[in-house]
């Protein structure tokens, strides 16, 4: 299975619900991000959490994540129809090569139905 | 506007065919990454560059090959070795490689399928 694998697979929210997604990991990072991609398009940069955080808040984004647990979570509040798109986490870590390396997990599809 | 510039949007390939992908980049960025993306997956990488004349296989390099001549130019060919190339490929490049906390920032991706 992939270093990052998002649950669920696919949500379907009403406008102005909550979304919730969420990320486990099998080895230790130096950070981790999310990302987002409408249908068709490439993947757009939406935050970073280090792996020394806890939680993070960009705008209507929250991302926590437990090291411990290898795990984080993207709540994103009020939803639009416009979030409408697939999330990926991708996580970062350091090799032996000396480079970091990005492993992108499954994706969630969310759908908010106005 | 700074950006990563993929084309074509659509490609096709015959059978026994290579094929070249482009990726152009304006963001000064030292880093490159090609990855492919299949329907309802993740990201898997295919090759990165960290800096010019220099390139590294990623996890499925089998089938393509990149050069870097140039700091904003970063093609792939899909050459016919690679049996199964229908995908989405995606573009991405990064500030620095040897620095961990940064973004990558992405192509609109080049869509290939087989004639």
């Amino acid at each position: 299975s992939q270093q990052g694998e998002e649950d669920p697979q696919a949500l379907s929210i009403q406008e102005g619900e909550n979304a919730t997604m969420n990320c486990s990991y099998k080895t230790s990072i130096n950070n981790l991000q999310w990302y987002r991609q409408n249908s068709g398009r490439g993947l757009v940069h939406l935050i970073l959490i280090r792996s020394n955080e806890r939680e993070k808040h960009s705008g209507r984004l929250r991302v926590t994540l437990d090291t411990s647990k290898k795990s984080s979570s993207l709540l994103i509040t009020a939803s639009r129809a416009a979030d409408t798109a697939s999330y990926f986490c991708a996580t970062v870590s350091y090799t032996t090569s000396g480079t970091y390396k990005y492993i992108f997990g499954t994706g969630t599809r969310l759908k908010v139905l106005a | 506007d700074g950006g990563i510039t993929q084309s074509p949007k659509y490609l096709f390939r015959k059978e026994g065919q290579n094929v070249t992908l482009s990726c152009e980049q304006n963001l000064n960025h030292d880093a490159m990454y090609w990855y492919r993306q299949d329907p309802g997956q993740g990201l898997r990488l295919i090759y990165y560059s960290q800096i010019v004349n220099d390139f590294q296989k990623g996890d499925i390099a089998e089938g393509y090959s990149v050069s870097r001549e140039k700091k904003e130019s970063f093609p792939l060919t899909v050459t016919s070795a690679q049996k199964n190339p229908t995908a989405f490929y995606l573009c991405a490049s990064s500030m620095w490689a040897l620095t961990s906390n940064q973004p990558q920032h992405f192509g609109d991706g080049t869509r290939l399928s087989i004639l």
